[in-house]
């Protein structure tokens, strides 16, 4: 099973800010299918990046992915009010795991 | 519009039994694989069991390999999860998804818990 890892639990930022989430896998994930999604409290999950780095379907461009092998990186730009929300990361590439999730809070 | 409805979740006791059914419109349900993930409370999220497009193969995780049984009827655009034998550590949210990852659709969600 590949184990993600994501960091920090918590980040706390300002609407406008920049927000960098990682993703950090114990093992190589293959052909780089690592997938992040967002959850708003009380929704369902909803996919933002696929492929490491290629964005979903109506997901504006503020939302960029990053990485290959073991580490990923979630970026957000300029922060709106509503992406203050729960992210997770996951690997397609051998089974399926999901990170732990990074909270993005407004501080 | 791409629909998923997930039903079926309810309060049953330990050991018990249920089954959940995702109802999906707006897509060629049949040309997917189907994914159940499930979440906990304040949780995480879970992979939980995969069925591919024609049913013949399943994947489940180890927690619940033996347990639960996923299962799909093309002609009703409907993907199933029989869960049995269930534990304290069951309760959750389940949602299906679409695809073995990654997931574009997802349904709402459906709340199983286990307590007597």
């Amino acid at each position: 099973e590949i184990v993600l890892t994501q960091s920090p639990g918590t980040l706390s930022l300002s609407p406008g800010e920049r927000a960098t989430l990682s993703c950090r896998a114990g093992q190589s994930v293959p052909a780089n299918y690592l997938a992040w999604y967002q959850q708003r409290p009380g929704q369902a999950p909803r996919l933002l990046i696929y492929g490491a780095s290629t964005r979903a379907s109506g997901i504006p461009d503020r939302f960029s992915g990053s990485g290959s092998g073991t580490d990923f990186t979630l970026t957000i730009n300029r922060l709106e009010p509503e992406d203050f929300a729960l992210y997770y990361c996951q690997q397609y590439g051998n089974s399926l795991t999901f990170g732990g999730g990074t909270k993005v809070e407004i501080k | 519009e791409v629909q998923l409805l997930d039903s079926g979740g309810g309060l049953v006791q330990p050991g018990g039994s249920l089954r959940l059914s995702c109802a999906a419109s707006g897509f060629t349900f049949s040309r997917y694989a189907m994914t159940w993930v499930r979440q906990a409370p304040g949780k995480g999220l879970e992979w939980v069991s995969s069925i591919s497009i024609s049913g013949s193969n399943t994947y489940y995780a180890d927690s619940v390999k033996g347990r639960f049984t996923i299962s799909r009827d093309n002609s009703k655009n409907t993907l199933y999860l029989q869960i049995n034998s269930l534990r304290a550590e069951d309760t959750a949210f389940y949602y299906c998804a679409s695809g073995e990852g990654p997931h574009d659709y997802w349904g709402q969600g459906t709340l199983v818990t286990v307590s007597s």
